[in-house]
């Protein structure tokens, strides 16, 4: 079975620039979480999905950040416009319904972004 | 607020040496806690604790838990070269499924 998938896998753009990072959960998982690894401050997230529904978006650092999730097997997360402090590892997990095993989330192989 | 912190941040050891990694953890309404492996790419997820003092063991790898003293220990025996990487260890906030990280610590096997 598949895992999560990220695309791209690297994205190097401009300071202003739109950019979109795109996620497909493994299927039959209900939550869908979206994360940003920098070496300062390590794993951070930035928002969660539970049945494509927004529960917690207080990771997201400002109004340049959005996502969505339009339906159970694809998420997106836009940054525009873009800015050089932007640039980190985006990561993408998702974790199955039911009971403790609700908390595994297993993560996708990351965008690493750069923004000049 | 809740909060995850694991020691050492970092470690150097030999192949063949056994290591002991910790995590220390604050957060209302304990019910799991979880350690990842980081290479150079995405966590991977190791073991997933909830009872105290019943260890998870997966190969070289060992896990426990310890409720009374909100910690965890993971061990790694007979170290390979393969097992360099950061070690994350994480807790779901109280109520939320939300994982709250520790910086993780970064183990480096020489050969």
């Amino acid at each position: 079975d598949a895992g999560v998938i990220q695309s791209p896998r690297h994205e190097v753009t401009e300071m202003g620039q739109e950019v979109t990072l795109r996620c497909k959960p493994i299927s039959g998982h209900n939550s869908l979480f979206w994360y940003r690894q920098t070496m300062m401050r390590g794993l951070e997230l930035l928002i969660y999905f539970n049945n494509n529904v927004p529960i917690d978006d207080s990771g997201m650092p400002e109004d340049r950040f959005s996502a969505k999730m339009p339906n159970a097997s694809f998420s997106t997360l836009k940054i525009q416009p873009s800015e050089p402090r932007d640039s980190a590892v985006y990561f993408c997990a998702s974790s199955p319904p039911g009971g403790r095993e609700t908390d595994t989330q297993y993560f996708g192989p990351g965008t690493r972004l750069t923004v000049l | 607020e809740d909060k995850v912190v694991q020691s050492p941040l970092s470690l150097v050891v030999h192949e063949g040496d056994t290591v002991t990694l910790n995590c220390s953890y604050e957060v209302t309404n304990f019910r799991s806690l979880l350690w990842y492996k980081q290479e150079k790419k995405a966590p991977t997820f190791l073991f997933m604790l909830t009872s105290s003092g019943i260890e998870k063991k997966s190969g070289r790898l060992s896990s426990i838990l310890d409720k009374k003293e909100l910690s965890s220990i993971l061990n790694i025996t007979a170290t390979q070269t393969g097992d360099s990487a950061i070690y994350l260890c994480a807790v779901p906030q109280g109520g939320s499924e939300k994982l709250v990280f520790g910086k993780g610590t970064k183990l480096t096997v020489n050969p």
